[in-house]
């Protein structure tokens, strides 16, 4: 069965510190896809990153990374430098062979001034 | 850069009424999609469409609810009679391929 979880219920750093979100995920599958998303009080969804099962490279995209490791289904999303624009709730998510997405409970991110 | 547009924005209907929820995906998506958050909860889907027809459900899809894409370029989502428990966001989803997703903003729905 396909699963995602978010461990980290909620996170309060203080402005300008890294903070690194964790997601576990699990599927049968050989092809899958990871998604983050996050989601500001406004509550639309933004997406941030897709990513396929077939490459494993970590990406980098401004203040963001992501660590996509296979040997522990791991897909963690880093922000550096935090601002407090970066408050919100991020959701993993991952989908496989079904055509929907499986969502984690989604980490709720507090940068404090 | 292309929107998926979901309508209202907010939407308050009594218990037992029928509500429709509106969606206009980005005009060359072939897949389309519902989904729905309860307040302070995960996102939940309920169905994908494709080629005019459901291409999968969840559980939470049941006869209460039923979607429909009457004209080419509207998707909606239909909830027959409400309970309280359907109070929710509901967010629509399109995508060309089979793996990319665009979110709309989502209708807050509201059942008193």
């Amino acid at each position: 069965a396909q699963k995602v979880t978010q461990a980290q219920t909620e996170i309060s750093v203080v402005e300008k510190e890294d903070v690194t979100l964790d997601c576990v995920y699990e599927t049968r599958d050989t092809t899958y896809y990871l998604f983050w998303y996050k989601q500001p009080p406004s509550g639309e969804l933004v997406f941030l990153i897709r990513r396929n099962s077939f490459d494993e490279q970590n990406e980098i995209s401004g203040r963001y990374s992501w660590n996509f490791q296979k040997s522990t289904s791991s897909f963690n999303f880093t922000i550096t430098a935090s601002q407090v624009v970066d408050s919100a709730v991020y959701f993993c998510a991952l989908r496989d062979s079904n055509y929907q997405l499986i969502w984690g409970a989604g980490t709720k991110l507090i940068i404090k001034p | 850069e292309p929107e998926v547009t979901q309508t209202p924005s907010h939407q308050v209907t009594q218990m037992g009424q029928e509500v429709i929820l509106r969606c206009v995906p980005i005009s060359n998506h072939l897949y389309f999609y519902w989904y729905r958050q309860i307040l302070g909860q995960k996102v939940e889907f309920l169905v994908s469409f494709y080629n005019n027809e459901i291409s999968e459900k969840s559980e939470i899809f049941d006869d209460q609810f039923s979607v429909e894409r009457p004209d080419g370029s509207n998707f909606t989502l239909k909830i027959r009679s409400t309970k309280l428990e359907d109070s929710a966001m509901y967010f629509c989803a399109s995508s060309v391929e089979y793996y990319g997703y665009t979110f709309g903003s989502g209708t807050r729905l509201t059942v008193v």
